[in-house]
Parts: structure tokens; sequence; C-alpha cells
């Protein structure tokens, strides 16, 4: 069945700029109407949603941090990714990526997460 | 953006029991699109009920969701020591999509 997998630094340096890449295996991530998706949840809050991205490259992105992040895709090698730039210990996290199966949809399948902790 | 206010916090309850749990939109919620999703610790969220009513697929009967509008309710009729845990609501009607703070509902 469909696994999504973080990968990435789990330190980041303050200012500097956080890479992850999610990595579809089980499936094509160019499959017509998944959109594909980061939410991130800080230790011990709530989640929030970054932006997602379609196959074809068509991005949405929370407006809180609509300045700072960029979603990308990889159609060659199954994989899309996520940089966050100028980041500071807020944006220390747990990141998931996750698919929905339309615009308008719910969160059907999630990676297991990835801890990133931001700090000199 | 819509702000989503759950309630209770905390729910107290023994295994068998009812939990009733609440999410409160800011503004109505399109077309019922409204999500609930289950957490353990250290894992990923799971998908429950999309479209406010749907179970995800392999979701047991036991989990029902409700509402419209501004105000929906994910109910767990007799609760499973597997079902302790905290739950969130989501929005996906309206730009950003955004989740509640979560309840959590732990062993009385």
């Amino acid at each position: 069945q469909l696994q999504l997998q973080e990968s990435g630094p789990g330190l980041v340096k303050p200012s500097e700029t956080l890479s992850l890449t999610c990595t579809v295996s089980g499936g094509s991530i160019s499959s017509s109407s998944y959109y594909w998706g980061w939410i991130r949840q800080p230790p011990g809050k709530g989640l929030e949603w970054m932006g997602s991205i379609y196959y074809s490259g068509s991005t949405y992105y929370n407006p809180s941090l609509k300045i700072r992040v960029t979603i990308s895709v990889d159609t060659s090698k199954n994989q899309f990714s996520l940089k966050l730039t100028s980041v500071t210990a807020a944006d220390t996290a747990v990141y998931y990526c996750a698919r929905h199966r339309s615009y308008y949809d719910a969160f059907d399948i999630w990676g297991q997460g990835t801890m990133v902790t931001v700090s000199s | 953006e819509i702000v989503l206010t759950q309630s209770p916090g905390t729910l107290s309850l023994s295994p068998g029991e009812r939990a009733t749990l609440s999410c409160r939109a800011s503004q109505s919620v399109s077309s019922s699109y409204l999500a609930w999703y289950q957490q353990k610790p250290g894992q990923a969220p799971r998908l429950l009920i999309y479209g406010a009513s749907s179970r995800a697929t392999g979701i047991p009967d036991r989990f029902s969701g409700s509402g419209s509008g501004t105000d929906f309710t994910l109910t767990i009729s007799r609760l499973e020591p597997e079902d302790f845990a905290v739950y969130f609501c989501q929005q996906y009607g309206s730009s950003p999509w955004t989740f509640g703070q979560g309840t959590k509902v732990e062993i009385k």
C-alpha cells in the first residue's frame, strides 16, 4: 500500500534553511487528483498545515508561512520536498508529509514524521 | 482563517463508556469539509472521519461523526483500551486548512 517517508537533517541552525524530502512508495506521486502536503507539530502542541502541491507543480501555501515556504515535486524520483527559510526556535517541530485525495479533502495517508530542532 | 475550538480539553472516562467530543468553528465550514484524526504518542495522526460523518477505511463503527455549519461532534460509542489518545478536528473547506487544538481522552 502507499507509504510516505520523511527524510532530512534533524538539526538546523537559526537563520538557516530547513529542507525535508518526502518519498512516496507503493504508488505514483503523479496519480491524478492527489495532492501532497506538509503539516508540522511543535512539541506538545497542535497541528499546522504548511502547504500542499499537485503533481503538476501547482502549490498552495498557508499565508502565515508563505514568504518562507517552498514546496516542490520531483515526479522522476516520486518525491516532494519542503524548504523553510530563516528558521527560528519556533520552527522546532515534528514535520509530517501527507496525502489528500483532492484539493478539498482530508489527509488520509501520513508519513511517520521527522523531528527537526532549530538550535545553534 | 477559520479557528476551530475543541472541547473539552481533556475527557476522563473508563473503558466501555461513551465519549462525546466537540469541535466548534469560528465560521461555517463549507460543505461539511470537517475531519477527525486520532493521534497516539509518538505516532502520526490517523484519519477517522471525513466529510463530517464518513468513516475512513478500516475505522470501526464505534466511531461516528455528526454536525454541520459551525458545530461538529465525534462520538465513540464504547471506549476500547486502544481509543485513549488525542483527537483533532480539521477543516478543509476554506484555505488555510486549520486544526483544532485537540481533546485528550484519558483513562479515568
